[in-house]
């Protein structure tokens, strides 16, 4: 069955650390593949996605996830964070045919930051 | 660009009542526009499908008679709770796709519901 799986429910960093979010997934072949986030009681707005070339994407806010196919994972990164990264973040896989549209997300990861 | 709104944000409803959610695509036109809820501290789960003109599609357990979807315009989708029940609270999502094409789902900003 096709599913998204975010191992970590909760993380709590340091204002101006290091952020690594876990993202893998099952799926019949290499799906399209994004990280959203999602301020409290907001929508979800789009960091990055990869549909194919340079498994090294990089998004808005300083953001970039690395692609491996051989893990089936999609880890999304930031190498200093800030204060006002603290959200939910999930990650999602899309089919790339085109009869179909439909996301399937993860069950998120909520960033929180001390100052 | 590629606004998504929605309205109301907030909707406090007694139970038995309908309540009708817009979802807007504001500089774009959608050819495609989808539904989720979300419970706290869930995730996304898709509800249902709709395309501009035709009948909406929806995911398996989703009651088509509760949730009435209809997507009028290439611009305006709405979702209907009738007969409103507390455990029909639940913040609501829905997203678009543009007719220009591409794969990328704008997403509104989303819309509490609560029934009392």
């Amino acid at each position: 069955a096709q599913s998204v799986t975010q191992p970590d429910i909760h993380i709590t960093v340091s204002e101006g650390a290091s952020l690594e979010l876990r993202c893998n997934y099952s799926y019949g072949a290499t799906p399209y593949l994004f990280w959203y986030v999602q301020s409290p009681g907001q929508g979800l707005q789009l960091l990055l996605k990869y549909f194919s070339g340079d498994t090294l994407v990089q998004g808005i806010k300083g953001f970039e996830a690395e692609f491996k196919r051989s893990q089936s994972s999609f880890n999304l990164r930031k190498p200093s964070v800030h204060w006002s990264d603290a959200a939910e973040y999930f990650c999602a896989v899309g089919p790339r045919t085109y009869n179909t549209d439909k996301l399937i997300f993860g069950t998120g990861t909520r960033l929180q930051v001390f100052p | 660009g590629a606004v998504v709104s929605q309205h109301p944000s907030r909707v406090i409803c007694k139970s038995g009542t309908s309540v009708k959610i817009e979802c807007r695509s504001l500089d774009f036109q959608a050819t495609t526009m989808f539904w989720y809820r979300q419970f706290p501290k869930k995730s996304l789960m898709l509800m249902a499908t709709s395309n501009e003109g035709s009948k909406a599609t929806y995911e398996q357990g989703v009651e088509k008679d509760k949730f009435l979807i209809n997507h009028a315009s290439l611009t305006l989708s709405t979702l209907t709770v009738t007969s409103a029940h507390p455990e029909d609270s639940s913040f609501y999502i829905c997203s678009a796709k543009s007719l220009a094409g591409g794969y990328e789902q704008y997403f509104g900003p989303g819309t509490r519901l609560t029934v009392t």
